[in-house]
């Protein structure tokens, strides 16, 4: 049973450019969960979906970050006109529903140059 | 969301000692505490968790423990081993719908020397 799947690994992107990070939940997981972790920082909550549902984006920055979780296919973090600050590890979980546990993917670290 | 504090930043610890690691919280309102483990180019993977109505939980080599009135908790690593070198989170959440929203410390990275 494949767990979490993140692409890319590593992206680089430069000021002004879109970011698009894919997350793939692990089998039977309908609900995925988007974090960021900032260097020498915890992780933090960015967003809530369930399939073409956002349940909770209290986390997430008003502007320039998207995400989704279509009928088909992974769910997807779009940061648009990246900035340097946008650096970090974007981090992805999923669960079933109803259970606490979240399964967490290997990351995307992201670097804006 | 809540701030949660963790120390301290980095351990160091002889293969075979007891590694121990701190929380504290502010909200009240939290009541589930689990602490996560984290190799480098990895995601966090759950360790271990308790809820409030418990003071002690143990897991192998690994026991929280766990003060309400204090609104502290911590992780004891028992005979650390240097396999347990990596980076530990502790985190809180509210039961009910949010318990999604995991409020993270800013991890303690762990070394234990052979």
């Amino acid at each position: 049973n494949a767990g979490v799947m993140q692409n890319p690994r590593h992206l680089v992107r430069r000021r002004g450019q879109e970011a698009r990070l894919r997350c793939s939940p692990m089998k039977g997981h309908s609900h995925v969960y988007w974090y960021r972790q900032l260097p020498e920082e915890g992780l933090k909550f960015m967003v809530y979906l369930q399939k073409e549902n956002i349940i909770d984006e209290s986390g997430m920055p008003k502007e320039r970050f998207s995400a989704e979780f279509p009928k088909e296919g992974p769910s997807i973090l779009r940061i648009q006109q990246v900035v340097r600050g946008d650096s970090a590890a974007y981090f992805c979980a999923s669960s079933p529903p109803q259970v606490l546990t979240l399964h967490f993917g290997n990351g995307t670290r992201l670097t804006v140059t | 969301q809540q701030q949660v504090k963790q120390s301290p930043q980095s351990l160091i610890v002889q293969k075979g000692g007891i590694s121990i690691i701190n929380c504290a919280y502010e909200n009240t309102a939290f009541d589930y505490f689990p602490w996560y483990q984290q190799f480098p180019g990895k995601g966090p993977a759950l360790l271990i968790a308790i809820r409030p109505d418990v003071s002690e939980k143990k897991e192998g080599r690994f026991t929280i423990s766990f003060n309400k009135s204090a609104k502290q908790f911590s992780l004891h690593i028992m005979d650390s081993q240097p396999g347990d070198s990596a980076t530990y989170f502790c985190a809180a959440s509210r039961s009910g719908g949010s318990n999604y929203k995991l409020t993270f410390g800013k991890g303690t990275l762990l070394t234990v020397n052979p």
